[in-house]
């Protein structure tokens, strides 16, 4: 079956230093693949998706591509700030970008960035 | 405002009892999920709902079940609770490629 492997956590980070969440998957087929931040006390929000091998999905000064070569889809940005503290989940779900049927998520990575 | 709603946003009850978690999808969307996340197993796909059929099936107990009613809200039922049911039940809806939107959740607490 379908599994998303995230590296372990918790990350702490100063601002404006340079991360890097990893993030590995198993499916079969040809899956999209997603990012979601939750911050505390709210549901998960999108933050960047992916539906094909070598997109690149970017926001907010982040990013992941999606690596098919080694199943990976591992989400950067150049600089955090304070406000990215939050939960970071990797998902999977249906091939072709439609969003039907269920996402498989990580276990999720805490992010802790100090000013 | 995600425009998926859920309630109670909290919930206590005690063990043996049995509650009801509602979710009001995003306008126009027609599948609802619900995904259970607790500290242990982290975020779980419980099942899916599209215009009132059940579409898929996770890991969900045979004391808890779903439905989703006409007007396409839908309503998680949990029975005969244990101190293990406590967890955020989240609900989510969907509809082609604009993607999911999931509901701030309900915190259920079990004593």
């Amino acid at each position: 079956g379908n599994s998303v492997t995230q590296m372990e956590g918790p990350v702490t980070l100063s601002e404006e230093a340079f991360l890097t969440i990893n993030c590995t998957y198993t499916a079969t087929g040809y899956p999209s693949l997603f990012w979601y931040v939750q911050y505390p006390g709210e549901g998960l929000q999108l933050l960047l998706k992916a539906t094909k091998a070598d997109d690149k999905g970017s926001n907010k000064g982040f990013e992941a591509t999606y690596r098919k070569e080694t199943t990976s889809f591992h989400l950067e940005k150049g600089s955090v700030q304070v406000s990215d503290s939050a939960v970071y989940f990797c998902a999977l779900g249906n091939a072709g970008g439609t969003s039907y049927g269920k996402l498989t998520f990580g276990q999720g990575t805490i992010l802790t960035v100090h000013p | 405002d995600s425009g998926v709603t859920q309630t109670p946003k909290h919930l206590i009850t005690a063990t043996g009892q049995r509650v009801t978690l509602r979710c009001s999808p995003r306008s126009g969307d027609l599948s609802v999920y619900w995904y259970q996340q607790s500290l242990d197993q982290g975020l779980q796909f419980l099942i899916q709902y599209y215009n009132g059929e059940e579409r898929a099936k996770g890991n969900i107990l045979e004391r808890f079940s779903a439905q989703q009613f006409p007007d396409l809200h839908s309503e998680l039922n949990l029975s005969s609770l244990e101190l293990g049911d406590s967890a955020l039940y989240f609900c989510a809806s969907s509809a082609g490629f604009t993607g999911y939107t999931f509901g701030s959740g309900t915190r259920l607490t079990v004593v």
